[in-house]
């Protein structure tokens, strides 16, 4: 079965570096998502991207963020200056095109750790 | 704004009905979600409804879903150990659309 992968699983950083997370969705999805979860916290929905533009941001996602879909498999989430508390789980989703009154699934990977020190 | 608000914690005998509830403000919410999340693993999709169903039932799940209120809650029969983990609950204006997570549900069962 076709599944959104992401690496590294766990990145630890020191505060101020930049870290570029990975993800690979389903091959034949168009759209891609950011979404973070702070320990214990609530999902938080970072940023979405369809035709090589984001579509939609949060609040969360200012300028020290940025995604980049570099070639036909991966999408990648920037943090240019890390900070503290950038400290969470950030898990990637995608979904395929979206027929009108179709529902199309939003699949999870399964994260990777970030830990800024 | 759009927030979603459960319950931070459930316990349960094995082998009873567990019931989670859910509150969101966004009346345009389209889709409501059920998400499983076990120890140190990612976010397992359990059960979706459309916003124009009251209920839909799936095996041992029970979504029941009172649009006047805003009210969401899923059943799960026969709660077994295997249930344990954070239940979330969250919403979308479609299914493109960025969702909205509730807190998250810790549902632990006791033999």
């Amino acid at each position: 079965e076709p599944e959104v992968t992401q690496t590294p699983s766990h990145q630890v950083t020191q505060m101020g570096q930049e870290v570029i997370l990975r993800c690979v969705p389903i091959s034949n999805h168009l759209y891609f998502y950011w979404y973070r979860q702070i320990l214990g916290q609530k999902v938080e929905f970072l940023v979405s991207f369809y035709n090589n533009e984001i579509s939609e941001k949060s609040e969360i996602f200012d300028d020290q963020f940025s995604v980049e879909r570099p070639d036909g498999s991966n999408f990648t989430l920037k943090i240019r200056s890390t900070k503290l508390e950038d400290s969470a789980m950030y898990f990637c989703a995608s979904s395929a095109p979206s027929i009108a009154g179709d529902y199309n699934e939003q699949f999870f990977g399964p994260g990777t750790r970030l830990t800024v020190l | 704004g759009e927030d979603v608000e459960q319950s931070l914690f459930l316990s349960v005998r094995e082998g009873d009905s567990s019931v989670i509830n859910c509150t969101y403000t966004d009346s345009s919410s389209t889709y409501l979600y059920w998400y499983k999340q076990e120890p140190g693993a990612g976010l397992q999709l359990l059960t979706y409804i459309f916003s124009n169903m009251d209920m839909k039932q799936d095996q041992r799940l029970t979504v029941l879903l009172n649009k006047k209120d805003k009210h969401l809650s899923l059943r799960i029969a026969d709660t077994q150990t295997g249930d344990s983990a954070i239940y979330f609950c969250a919403d979308a204006y479609s299914s493109a659309s960025k969702i909205i997570f509730g807190s998250g549900t810790r549902l632990s069962i006791r033999p």
